[in-house]
């Protein structure tokens, strides 16, 4: 299986800062990277598909970027509304992977 | 709206058999393929299993391979797993999820999301 390595695993942040979250693959995946915000007791709620592609309804403030084996999701000004956990998730190859997920916190 | 729905979830022998399912409605769900991804108590996100739009490609996570069968009826709109020879590493929220389709493919990327279902294998 693919292995998805995300770092940090805990991020401290305030409100306004500029974030950043990689994610790695242990081998080529392409573009077929997805990232996914969740909050205690919810589903997650995906942001970016094909590595860049910001999903509908989701605001411009998050970005993804990368291909091959390193990826990163940004957050260009934390908001309240942020403060989650994150996780990558690759469809290149079955079985499907997800990273161990990264908790932004409140600094 | 896209709404999924799961239920079936319950405290299980390990050994024992459970049918989980997810209610889909707010779509043309005949057109998507369809997941189930689990969450252990305080763990991250495992996928588990996937099925094409009419049901012909199937795929599983190895740690389910052999035990655990997914299936759709397409006339009801609903999504099932079968799981067989429970384990206690099998206790976790049950998702189902939705992937994403452009106007040109779609992806095994999920856009919609079911709220979960518990299955709790516990002796």
């Amino acid at each position: 299986d693919i292995q998805m390595t995300q770092t940090p695993s805990t991020l401290s942040a305030s409100v306004g800062d500029r974030v950043t979250i990689t994610c790695r693959a242990s081998q080529n995946i392409n573009s077929w990277l997805a990232w996914y915000q969740q909050k205690p007791g919810k589903a997650p709620k995906l942001l970016i598909y094909r590595a860049s592609i910001l999903a509908s309804g989701v605001p411009s403030r998050f970005s993804g970027s990368g291909s091959g084996t390193e990826f990163t999701l940004a957050i260009s000004s934390l908001q309240p509304d942020d403060f989650a956990t994150y996780f990558c998730q690759q469809c290149h190859r079955y079985s499907f992977t997800f990273g161990g997920g990264t908790n932004v916190e409140i600094k | 709206e896209v709404h999924l729905l799961e239920s079936g979830g319950d405290l299980v022998q390990p050994g024992g058999s459970l049918r989980i399912s997810c209610a889909a409605s707010g779509f043309t769900f005949s057109n998507y393929a369809m997941n189930w991804v689990r969450q252990a108590p305080g763990k991250g996100l495992e996928w588990v299993s996937e099925i094409s739009d009419r049901g012909g490609s199937i795929f599983y996570a190895d740690s389910v391979k052999g035990r655990f069968t997914i299936s759709r009826d397409n006339s009801a709109n609903t999504l099932y797993l079968q799981m067989n020879s429970l384990r206690a590493e099998d206790t976790a929220l049950y998702f189902c999820a939705k992937g994403i389709c452009t106007d040109v493919t779609c992806y095994s990327m999920f856009d919609s999301w079911g709220q979960g279902t518990l299955v709790t294998v516990s002796s």
